[in-house]
């Protein structure tokens, strides 16, 4: 069964780095979501992202976050200058449809475990 | 805002059926009932979703009142592998997941 991966499982950096975060959503999927879980509590909403642009973004979702789709197949997120309020799980999604249609599921990665220090 | 009320936590014996309830009374027509579930610190899995109709697939039965205030997710024989937080989201057309706290269901041996 096809399924969304997620690279690295665990990420440790510094405060103030640069961190990118991968994601291969599975392969006939054309709509592409981050959300964050900060230890102990909501899975929360950070972007979707279709047809090579942002489709809709949270507060969350400031000038230090981007999202791109390098190639045919992974899409990523980076964090330009991490603060230690980034430890989170990161997880990413994919959907054959996206908000345009009534229904729709999306398929979540393993995450990524993104500590900052 | 979820939207939703669920209830934090239930236990259910291992074998079982887990019946749990999510509160949806302000509910609009357009508005379907989705159920994702996140085992330990995994991603959401999708489980099911209706709109008016009771729904059954391979994992569990969605039942939603005829008023749609309300519904109910049934996992008819449930296992130790099914101990996880269950999300009861409502999403209209145009709006992405909002996930809340869920409820946290615990299977006993």
């Amino acid at each position: 069964e096809p399924e969304v991966t997620q690279t690295p499982s665990h990420q440790v950096t510094q405060m103030g780095q640069e961190v990118i975060l991968h994601c291969v959503p599975i392969s006939n999927h054309l709509y592409f979501y981050w959300y964050r879980q900060i230890l102990g509590q909501k899975v929360e909403f950070l972007v979707s992202f279709y047809n090579n642009e942002i489709s809709e973004k949270s507060e969350i979702f400031d000038d230090q976050f981007s999202v791109e789709r390098p190639d045919g197949s992974n899409f990523t997120l980076k964090i330009r200058s991490t603060k230690l309020e980034d430890s989170a799980m990161y997880f990413c999604a994919s959907s054959d449809r996206g908000t345009g249609r009534t229904t729709y599921e999306q398929y979540f990665g393993p995450g990524t475990r993104l500590t900052v220090t | 805002d979820a939207k939703t009320t669920q209830p934090p936590s239930m236990d259910c014996a291992e074998g079982r059926a887990a019946n749990l309830p999510c509160n949806h009374s302000t509910i609009s027509g357009n508005e379907y009932v989705y159920w994702y579930r996140q085992i330990h610190s995994q991603g959401p899995q999708y489980i099911i979703h209706g709109l008016k109709n009771n729904e059954t697939n391979e994992m569990a039965s969605l039942i939603i009142t005829e008023d749609r205030k309300s519904s109910t997710l049934i996992l008819p024989h449930a296992t130790l592998r099914d101990t996880a937080v269950y999300y009861c989201i409502r999403k209209d057309y145009g709006q992405n997941f909002v996930f809340g706290p869920g409820t946290r269901l615990s299977v006993l041996p």
